[in-house]
């Protein structure tokens, strides 16, 4: 079946590091996406991994391991305005994107 | 360059009623998905519309319905409104074979009571 498992809340400190995890398991695989959500908005495009290793962008960076059907989103130097949600979702082999439930990130001063 | 719009920003239908949700994709994107955000949950995938035919569909029941326009532009028809349909109707779209990104409307916050 398909799943997608992300934790439902995190609290980091502001200017620290926080990763976030991802696991699935779905049919077909092409391609893992990270969303940014804040409250009451629309999901915003963060980064997109379809082969395994790190890509960065930023203070934002996105690993894939396929044969662990894993990945994890690492945001560095948090800002107050990273507090938001954060979207793990995959596009299966007919393009059709499954979504986690989001991960909710509290950062404090 | 304009982004995905959808119509109306808030709604509000008794249950029973009928109710038609409006997406226009970004110009030059063929692929619109509709999806169901209910308060506090995560993302659920409604509907994905191609080149004016229904590729797809989530595990929703047959009132959810919609059809995509020879503008690429999109409608999501829900009849017969229960409460748990009350939530926020998100319209994205994306150039289909060869483009990655979902690119999301702003949304429609339906609520039935």
């Amino acid at each position: 079946g398909q799943n997608i498992d992300q934790p439902t809340e995190m609290t980091a400190t502001e200017g620290a590091i926080v990763q976030i995890n991802c696991t699935y398991q779905t049919s077909g695989f092409n391609g893992l996406f990270w969303y940014q959500q804040h409250a009451g908005e629309a999901p915003t495009f963060l980064s997109y991994n379809v082969l395994d290793g790190l890509e960065e962008k930023g203070r934002f960076s996105s690993f894939l391991s396929r044969s662990k059907g894993y990945s994890y989103l690492l945001l560095k130097e948090l800002q107050m305005k990273d507090s938001a949600s954060y979207l793990c979702a995959v596009r299966e082999s007919n393009y059709q994107l499954i979504w986690g439930a989001g991960t909710k990130l509290i950062i404090k001063p | 360059e304009a982004g995905v719009t959808q119509s109306p920003t808030h709604l509000i239908k008794t249950r029973g009623q009928q109710v038609t949700l409006r997406c226009s994709p970004i110009s030059g994107h063929t692929s619109v998905y509709w999806y169901q955000q209910a308060l506090g949950l995560g993302l659920q995938f409604l509907l994905w519309y191609d080149e004016g035919e229904e590729r797809n569909r989530g595990n929703f029941p047959p009132r959810f319905s919609g059809r995509q326009f020879p503008n690429y532009s999109s409608e999501l028809n829900v009849n017969a409104l229960e409460l748990e349909d009350s939530a926020l109707y998100l319209c994205a779209s994306s150039v289909r074979d060869t483009s990655y990104e979902q690119y999301f409307g702003p949304g429609t916050r339906l609520t039935v009571t």
